[in-house]
């Protein structure tokens, strides 16, 4: 079945990096993009970005939000996305998902999300 | 604050129809498709509506989509139990080259 399993919980100490995998699987991956989407406690969903699978090119949108923090790249070897966030803050504090579909697309398969703590 | 727009809460008790609205820009919404998401908290999104009015394989057929200029709705008919849940809309910005999302509606069945 078609699925995306991420990696588990992380806590990390504030100026720190933070890196989350997202393994696919029941589907061609260099067929699909992944984009990743963020939600702060409280708070609603953030896109953060996208890539290509195949080619692994990256598009984080002109609003520089991530400010050059952000770095996502894609395994073909093993099916898997990452995305590495660095100089973490306590705003970073997110559960952080991975979906299948990039720019325009509908994301219609998602990972369980991802946990990730920025505390010290 | 959320470049789409929609209303923090809906309700309705079982049976009723609720809907729930999304507004945007022409660089966004009145450019592009817009898509649902349905998110129960603890649980993964969920897509329910894509392409504006399109509905996925398994998504029952009370969940349905519509756009109208910089404007898009969500409406469940004969809303049930289960429906209880935040939904987003998102869809992509041309000016800003990137995704961008509503800032959810919870949905509340009485």
């Amino acid at each position: 079945q078609i699925q995306l399993v991420q990696s588990g919980p992380d806590v990390k100490k504030p100026g720190a990096s933070v890196k989350v995998s997202c393994k696919a699987s029941g589907y061609y991956f260099t067929d699909h993009s992944i984009t990743w989407v963020r939600q702060a406690p409280g708070q609603g969903l953030e896109w953060m970005g996208w890539v290509r699978s195949n080619y692994g090119n990256t598009r984080f949108g002109l609003g520089q939000r991530f400010q050059g923090r952000l770095t996502l790249t894609s395994d073909t070897s093993t099916n898997t996305s990452y995305m590495e966030l660095s100089s973490l803050t306590s705003e970073d504090t997110a559960v952080y998902y991975c979906a299948r579909g990039g720019a325009w697309d509908a994301f219609d398969v998602w990972g369980q999300g991802t946990f990730v703590t920025v505390s010290s | 604050q959320s470049v789409l727009t929609q209303p923090p809460s809906a309700s309705g008790t079982p049976g009723q129809w609720v809907t729930i609205s999304c507004s945007g820009t022409k660089s966004n919404i009145g450019s592009n498709t817009v898509n649902w998401y349905q998110h129960v908290p603890g649980t993964s999104p969920k897509l329910v509506i894509y392409a504006n009015a399109e509905r996925p394989s398994g998504v029952p057929e009370r969940f349905s989509g519509s756009k109208s200029g910089t404007s898009a709705s969500l409406t469940i008919r004969g809303l049930q139990s289960e429906d209880e849940a935040d939904y987003f809309c998102a869809a992509w910005d041309d000016s800003l080259q990137g995704g961008v999302f509503g800032g959810g509606t919870k949905v509340t069945v009485l």
